[in-house]
């Protein structure tokens, strides 16, 4: 059983280039995540989906976008990636009931 | 959104019990706390979710007072693998994923 899986598991990018980070689960969980980590601080919710066909803005949604087209998958795009966006990305699902189970996480950096 | 207080930072020694405080004042009667370890380069793992009294799993036990205004987790003799990020959460169980905040965490260093 995978869990969650991310990818890539890093990537540099250009600025103002258009960058699509891919999530996707086998555990059928309806809820689904997506933060933001910065170096040495907590992690930030960008946005979130509680079901398929539904999204919602997190904390920090500005520069991103998100859809949830099944159960399993939940990509995350940057339309035009600026610097202030290098960051370590982490995907997570859930059953609805706060145990949330991460995925390992995609390092960005934007140049 | 309840917001929580922790230490930034702990230390402690191999062997030794680890009691880390959170503090939530605002906590609402629906709300439950959960903990969260997260190690470098990886993302965080749940640990234990109580909602009052007293909960305990392999792995630790949570401690939290009638008026649910701070909890404490603890981690019986801890070893250097225990070193990491601990996440305290507040949040009702059954919300919108919206209302969880990850805080900045206390970092827990263990020495030999």
């Amino acid at each position: 059983i995978a869990g969650i899986t991310q990818a890539p598991t890093s990537q540099i990018l250009a600025a103002g280039r258009r960058m699509t980070l891919r999530c996707t689960q086998d555990m059928r969980h309806n809820a689904m995540y997506w933060y933001r980590q910065d170096l040495g601080l907590g992690l930030r919710l960008i946005h979130y989906s509680n079901t398929a066909g539904t999204t919602g803005k997190g904390e920090v949604p500005d520069g991103y976008s998100v859809s949830r087209a099944n159960t399993d998958d939940f990509p995350l795009t940057l339309a035009s990636a600026v610097p202030s966006q290098t960051s370590v990305y982490f995907c997570a699902s859930s059953d609805g009931e706060n145990e949330q189970f991460f995925g390992p996480g995609t390092r960005l950096t934007v140049l | 959104l309840a917001k929580t207080t922790q230490p930034i930072s702990m230390d402690s020694y191999e062997g030794q019990e680890v009691n880390i405080t959170c503090s939530h004042n605002n906590i609402a009667t629906n709300d439950y706390i959960t903990w969260y370890q997260q190690f470098p380069s990886q993302g965080p793992r749940f640990i234990i979710q109580g909602y009052k009294t007293k909960v305990t799993n392999e792995v630790a036990s949570l401690f939290i007072p009638a008026d649910r205004k701070s909890s404490t987790l603890s981690l019986p003799r801890v070893s250097l693998s225990d070193t990491a990020v601990y996440y305290c959460l507040v949040g009702d169980r059954y919300s919108s994923a919206s209302k969880i905040i990850f805080g900045s965490g206390t970092r827990l260093s263990i020495r030999p």
